[in-house]
């Protein structure tokens, strides 16, 4: 596609239910990297997939928190049991030598 | 540990220059970038050094030494439209197992008429 491409947009979701959000990137990049910024806040890394692996998931927050990718392609990143401090944008990238280019976010709000 | 700082605010009017400092910290090192967000945007790539000194695009230049692991970002003919958040950002090779994208805090640049 034209550009990383994100899904849901906007989502709110009770405590303690799971959500999946859903990251494509740009055909052909093959390196795909997940982050979660809060309110004013910086970018805090979450996972690094090189193709289907996962080379680096040094930045999930705890077990609650996985991710996948298939096909070299589209991402899935798992929120189980959603708590409040879990609302936060969280954006998706994949790189092009060295310029990664961000999705436009999925906005998770958790009440 | 891996860490990037920058300042939290800066201020500067139109027609100025302003400059954005960045310093890192990392167990590796591929190069240093630099990527603007406007509120409630996806952040977008404005530049990157791998070597030491400084590179030009337009009204941006970015400069990097990395001796004193210090990088810059340089806005010249500031515009009401720059006001957003830079973020440096540095690829850390860890050990080469990895190539994890490390951003700084965010520095927020408010432009005044």
């Amino acid at each position: 596609g034209a550009g990383v491409s994100q899904s849901p947009s906007n989502k709110v979701t009770e405590k303690g239910k799971d959500v999946e959000l859903r990251c494509d990137p740009i055909s052909g990049h093959t390196a795909l990297y997940w982050y979660r910024q809060s309110l004013g806040q910086g970018l805090e890394f979450l996972i690094y997939f090189q193709g289907n692996s996962a080379p680096d998931k040094s930045g999930l927050p705890s077990d609650r928190f996985s991710a996948e990718r298939t096909g070299g392609s589209v991402s899935t990143l798992t929120i189980q049991r959603t708590q409040q401090e879990d609302s936060a944008v969280y954006l998706c990238a994949s790189r092009q030598g060295n310029t990664i280019y961000f999705g436009e976010g999925s906005w998770l709000t958790v009440v | 540990g891996q860490s990037l700082e920058q300042p939290s605010e800066v201020t500067a009017v139109e027609g100025a220059i302003v400059q954005i400092n960045c310093t890192y910290q990392t167990s590796g090192f591929y190069g240093l970038s630099w990527y603007q967000q406007h509120d409630g945007g996806a952040p977008t790539f404005l530049s990157y050094n791998a070597l030491d000194g400084l590179e030009e695009t337009g009204r941006f230049s970015s400069f990097l030494s990395r001796s004193d692991s210090y990088g810059y970002l340089l806005l010249q003919e500031l515009q009401m439209k720059d006001s957003a958040s830079y973020f440096c950002a540095v690829r850390d090779s860890g050990g080469g197992a990895t190539n994890k994208l490390i951003f700084g805090t965010g520095t927020l640049l408010a432009v005044q008429p």
